[in-house]
């Protein structure tokens, strides 16, 4: 059973900002939260992950709620190349294994 | 570095065959993954491989195997195919297994279709 919520799709305008919400309310303490997105027709692709803190690199953000249970990864100025089936995973990272859900399609439009 | 590659990309099969995928890891890393992909049941988890040893295995049946070289190099086996095993197969390699930095990288995958 995925362990994750995400909503099935959302569109974004290039060049704004978009906030994609993952809500995984029965994260237990040491897991992580993992985001990879998938373009079409590739295999997915790391984009950032984290355990309670915010995290930032040169893809997203990710802002993690105080009782873990939602994330927000934030891509601060979509492009076109944006566009992807975006999987929010909890994962212990003890185990390598990823469980995907169905994750959220985003379609950036000009 | 060169990325995660697999091989053949492409690959039509019919049911009762059997199939052999390959994957060869970024350089240096020594856990590889396997994933099948259907539109039904998205991204599935086949099985891990550190060390030439399977670590962990998914929820899938006997006729799907792999094995790791000491390479790292890796390959994984379906026999008896079904038409149910079309799928796209994707494998990913990480520096080690588990691991609090330890992102996995994923190949293109190898598109199988079974008639």
């Amino acid at each position: 059973d995925a362990k994750t919520t995400q909503p099935t799709s959302m569109d974004c305008a290039e060049g704004r900002a978009a906030n994609l919400p993952c809500n995984h309310s029965t994260i237990s303490g040491n897991e992580y939260v993992y985001w990879y997105r998938q373009i079409h027709s590739q295999g997915p692709q790391y984009i950032i992950h984290g355990l309670k803190n915010n995290e930032t690199n040169e893809m997203a953000s990710l802002i993690i709620t105080e009782d873990r249970k939602s994330s927000t990864l934030i891509l601060p100025h979509a492009t076109l190349r944006d566009t992807a089936v975006y999987y929010c995973i909890v994962r212990d990272d003890s185990w390598g294994k990823l469980q995907f859900g169905a994750g959220t399609q985003v379609v950036v439009t000009p | 570095k060169a990325g995660v590659t697999q091989t053949p990309r492409y690959l039509i099969k019919t049911r009762g065959q059997q199939v052999t995928l390959s994957c060869s890891p970024i350089s240096g890393h020594r856990s590889v993954s396997w994933y099948q992909q259907t539109p039904g049941q998205g991204l599935q988890f086949l099985f891990e491989y550190f060390s030439e040893t399977q670590r962990n295995k998914g929820n899938f049946p006997g006729r799907f195997s792999g094995r790791q070289f000491s390479n790292s190099r890796s390959e994984m086996n379906v026999s008896t195919l079904e038409l149910g095993d079309s799928a796209l197969y994707l494998c990913a390699s990480s520096e080690t297994q588990g691991g609090v930095y330890n992102e996995q990288f994923f190949g293109p995958g190898t598109r199988l279709t079974v008639l």
